[in-house]
């Protein structure tokens, strides 16, 4: 079964980049590789997604190995807001989507 | 404002009591999810429907049912409670996932969370 793999947690400087590692050595050429977070008490919220080509958006950046068997959501500026638990998901098809562990991110002042 | 709004947002109940889990939202979106979140477990998928009438099972879908009548609702019923079936329950809602640039963003909810004593 497809499985993701993330570690429990990580520690960041405020204003630094931040490297979120997974990984998924067991994906399928048309899995997408997706994140997303969640803040406290919250539902989680859409980050990033890509297939194969490294991905930018307003939030993040995502990089994605070339054999696919792991990626790296990086987030160039880290803010307090950022302080959350980052999941990365295969998107199997259009219905299944297959959660991680999640990474509780810390954020220093 | 576009979202997924989930009722009740908090319930305590007994084993065997029926209850029902409502999701409803306004984005006109074909797909819609429930998920269930527990320590250690991450979240993990018990239905999903692709549109009106058409639903199936995800990984954990013993002791819940479901129904898709209208397009906006998705509820989740819980016909007999267990104690097992205590934890924070989500729903979310996409448009048709196709890959590539649609990104089949979901859209959650902010969570129901369930005690079965």
């Amino acid at each position: 079964d497809a499985k993701t793999t993330q570690p429990n947690s990580m520690e960041s400087n405020e204003e630094e980049p931040v490297h979120l590692p997974c990984n998924h050595s067991t994906i399928s050429g048309t899995d997408y590789i997706h994140w997303y977070r969640q803040l406290p008490s919250q539902g989680p919220e859409y980050v990033i997604h890509g297939l194969t080509s490294n991905v930018n958006n307003r939030m993040a950046s995502l990089a994605i190995a070339e054999d696919r068997k792991s990626s790296t959501l990086i987030l160039h500026r880290a803010t307090l807001r950022d302080a959350a638990v980052y999941y990365c998901i295969l998107r199997i098809g259009a219905q299944k989507l297959v959660f991680g562990q999640g990474t509780r991110l810390t954020i220093n002042p | 404002e576009a979202q997924v709004t989930q009722n009740p947002r908090y319930l305590i109940t007994v084993t065997g009591k029926k209850l029902t889990v409502t999701c409803s939202q306004n984005m006109n979106h074909e797909y819609m999810s429930w998920y269930r979140q527990d320590p250690g477990l991450g979240l993990r998928q018990i239905y999903y429907s692709m549109n009106v009438e058409v639903t199936d099972k995800g990984d954990v879908p013993e002791g819940y049912k479901v129904s898709r009548k209208e397009k906006r609702n998705f509820p989740l019923i819980l016909e007999s409670p267990s104690p097992n079936q205590t934890s924070l329950y989500f729903c979310a809602s996409s448009l048709r996932y196709s890959g590539g640039d649609n990104t089949g963003e979901l859209f959650f909810g902010e969570g129901s969370r369930l005690t079965v004593l």
